[in-house]
């Protein structure tokens, strides 16, 4: 089944502790995309992948780094983190950077 | 950037009616996507329709790109269509894939 996939859906955590949460996708989808989504703010992109070793910042890109070693892989990290990074996370995928597919969510809370 | 408005924010069915969601938007688009955000935070995707009409069972989309518009039809509404409705765009202008958002139509299907 195509699918965009992430890992953990949800987490807790405390500030300053280091995290990832990974991003895997199945289709070969060349562009690859986080986004944050917070109330009354609605979704904005964090970081961008155009293709394996070739990121650029999105939006809100401040607090977190990303890596695109392979095709299918985009990891978020977070080296610090602090409350005001709580929210619900997307990683996106798309081939040829048109219609996008989203994984699950994940939900994360930072005391 | 890219404006994009929804309209209407809120909607309320009894289950079997129809409705229509609207999304404008400020500028010549390349993509356009619906999704639906389902209560368990899950982004569904519905519809890629830059231009022109699609159906997908109960569900339909018209996008009038020269008139910076798409609308959302859900006929025959049931509970499971609850949820928030996005329209997101992306625009020949902007960079890195990026979808921006609208604001949604959170919709609830009562019996």
């Amino acid at each position: 089944e195509a699918q965009v996939t992430q890992n953990p859906r949800y987490l807790i955590t405390v500030t300053g502790k280091k995290l990832t949460v990974t991003c895997s996708q199945n289709m070969n989808h060349e562009y690859m995309s986080w986004y944050r989504q917070d109330p009354g703010l609605g979704l904005r992109q964090i970081y961008y992948s155009m293709n394996v070793e070739v990121t650029d910042k999105g939006d809100v890109p401040e607090g977190y780094k990303v890596s695109r070693k392979e095709k299918r892989n985009f990891p978020l990290i977070l080296e610090s983190p602090s409350p005001n990074q709580t929210s619900l996370y997307f990683c996106a995928s798309s081939l040829g950077g048109i219609e996008q597919f989203f994984g699950p969510g994940t939900r994360l809370t930072v005391l | 950037g890219i404006q994009v408005e929804q309209s209407p924010p809120d909607l309320i069915l009894q289950e079997g009616a129809n409705s229509t969601l609207r999304c404008n938007f400020s500028d010549s688009v390349n993509n356009l996507q619906w999704f639906h955000q389902n209560p368990w935070g899950q982004l569904i995707n519905l519809f890629y329709i830059p231009s022109g009409t699609k159906q997908n069972g109960r569900l339909s989309a018209t996008t009038v790109a020269t008139e910076r518009y798409s609308l959302l039809y859900i006929s025959s509404s049931q509970t499971t269509d609850s949820g928030v409705y996005f329209c997101a765009v992306d625009s020949f202008t902007g960079g890195g894939n990026k979808l921006t958002f609208g604001t949604g139509t959170q919709l609830k299907v009562e019996l």
